[in-house]
């Protein structure tokens, strides 16, 4: 199984910041056919199923603020939120699909106003 | 616009069983791989269990492998998981997934159903 490990664990960043959340997976997901990452970011507020943000690593979602930017390539990524706004507070998890029996998530950072 | 809506979820003893579904609609149902994603109480998500737009291919996660069995109904639009010998833990939130055009991305998620294993 591919493991993702994300850091921090959490995080607090004023209004207006920057925010960098790192996602590390335990061997590529870059599928050397096509170019691409198979790589995804989700934000989570509590009582809500996650939302996609991100996907083939840095393709932002349709309607996701382009504050959110996602960069890396093979097994190292970073999800940043350009200027931290109060509704930015919520979980955010990295995911690969690299495999097709069965993606993973990484464990989640917490993002909270400083 | 894509719903997902799960139902089946409730309270359930140690080794019984019980059976999610998804109820889909906004798009064509049958196009489209589907999955189960839990999320226990104050933790990650987990994925589940995956199904192809036939049928065709099912994944399950080695911790559900043998107990859980994922299926849907293509002419009925409806996503299905049957769990048996549940375990404590399993309790979880569970949400239907619906996966990208060209990857197994999540862009759409259901609301999810509370499954709680106790006796």
């Amino acid at each position: 199984d591919i493991v993702m490990t994300q850091s921090p664990d959490s995080l607090a960043v004023s209004l207006g910041e920057r925010a960098t959340i790192n996602c590390k997976s335990s061997q590529s997901v870059l599928y050397s056919s096509n170019n691409k990452n198979y790589l995804a970011w989700y934000q989570q507020k509590p009582g809500q199923p996650p939302k996609l943000l991100i996907y083939w690593a840095s393709t932002r979602e349709s309607g996701v603020p382009d504050r959110f930017s996602g960069s890396g390539s093979g097994t190292d990524f970073t999800l940043t939120i350009s200027s931290l706004q109060a509704e930015d507070v919520a979980v955010y998890y990295c995911q690969q699909y690299y495999s097709t029996r069965g993606v993973t998530f990484g464990p989640g950072t917490k993002v909270d106003i400083k | 616009e894509v719903q997902l809506v799960e139902s089946g979820g409730g309270l359930v003893k140690p080794g019984g069983s019980l059976r999610l579904s998804c109820a889909a609609s906004g798009f064509t149902f049958s196009s489209y791989s589907m999955n189960w994603v839990r999320q226990a109480p104050g933790k990650g998500l987990e994925w589940v269990s995956s199904i192809s737009s036939s049928s065709s291919y099912i994944y399950y996660a080695d911790s559900v492998k043998g107990r859980f069995t994922i299926s849907r109904d293509n002419a009925k639009n409806s996503l299905y998981l049957q769990m048996n010998s549940l375990r404590a833990e399993d309790t979880a939130v569970y949400y239907c997934a619906r996966e990208g055009y060209s990857g197994s991305y999540y862009g759409y998620w259901g609301q999810g159903t509370l499954v709680t294993v106790s006796s």
